[in-house]
């Protein structure tokens, strides 16, 4: 177990829906990042925040979009969900804003998605 | 950016022998390689990391070598054992995020 929770751990929704994924960091890391992992693209960064402010920022699609709150929980919205959205996706953390002195990153157990 | 590229795709090794796996990166400003292992459905979990200040890490049956000059790393299993089998992620760090390999899925056949 690495400290990180995410929920749901399933999640099946219709194109079109919209719907919010949930992450709590390790006690006392600030830092948050979301992944997307699918067949094709493999793990893929999405976003990270730190402290509560929008830090990096990947291949994330403007119907999707994340924040970070006082109590550094973050929260992932996937809105106008398409086919090609099912996944699964992880969030990770580390203590601070990670940056070229490479902080480890600990993963969650994910939520899988599956948009019908 | 940063681009990373793990070979091979797939391995299989019979039980104690040796796995190798290989990675190379583009972007030379790169400092931070960690490796994660992946069961299926679950999290990746670190395995290993290596900083580009130091050429060589071990812990117990796992090792990373880098060569920063060839911007290249490898990940050596010793001693596989049927509990190895998995898919195995490289990954370098990117200014704040992490770029992964495709990954190779690794049998042990016992």
């Amino acid at each position: 177990d690495s400290g990180v929770t995410q929920t749901p751990k399933h999640l099946i929704t219709a194109t079109g829906q919209r719907v919010t994924l949930r992450c709590s960091p390790r006690s006392g890391d600030l830092s948050v990042y979301w992944y997307q992992q699918s067949l094709d693209q493999g793990l893929q960064f999405l976003i990270q925040y730190y402290n509560g402010e929008e830090r990096a920022k990947g291949n994330i699609l403007e119907r999707f979009s994340a924040q970070q709150f006082p109590d550094l929980h973050s929260e992932l919205n996937l809105s106008s969900l398409e086919l090609g959205d099912s996944a699964l996706y992880f969030c990770a953390s580390s203590v601070t804003s990670g940056g070229y002195r490479g902080e480890t990153q600990y993963f969650g157990p994910g939520t899988r998605l599956l948009v019908l | 950016g940063e681009n990373v590229e793990q070979h091979p795709s797939t391995l299989s090794v019979q039980e104690g022998d040796s796995a190798v796996i290989k990675c190379t990166y583009s972007d030379s400003a790169s400092n931070y390689f960690p490796w994660y292992k992946q069961e299926l459905g679950k999290r990746p979990q670190l395995i290993i990391d290596i900083r580009s200040n130091v050429g060589e890490k071990k812990d117990q049956r796992i090792a990373v070598t880098l060569s920063k000059t060839a911007k290249h790393f490898s990940l050596h299993i010793t001693e596989t054992q049927p509990e190895d089998s998995a898919v195995y992620f490289c990954a370098a760090m990117d200014g704040n995020k992490l770029v992964f390999g495709a990954g190779t899925i690794l049998r042990v056949k016992s």
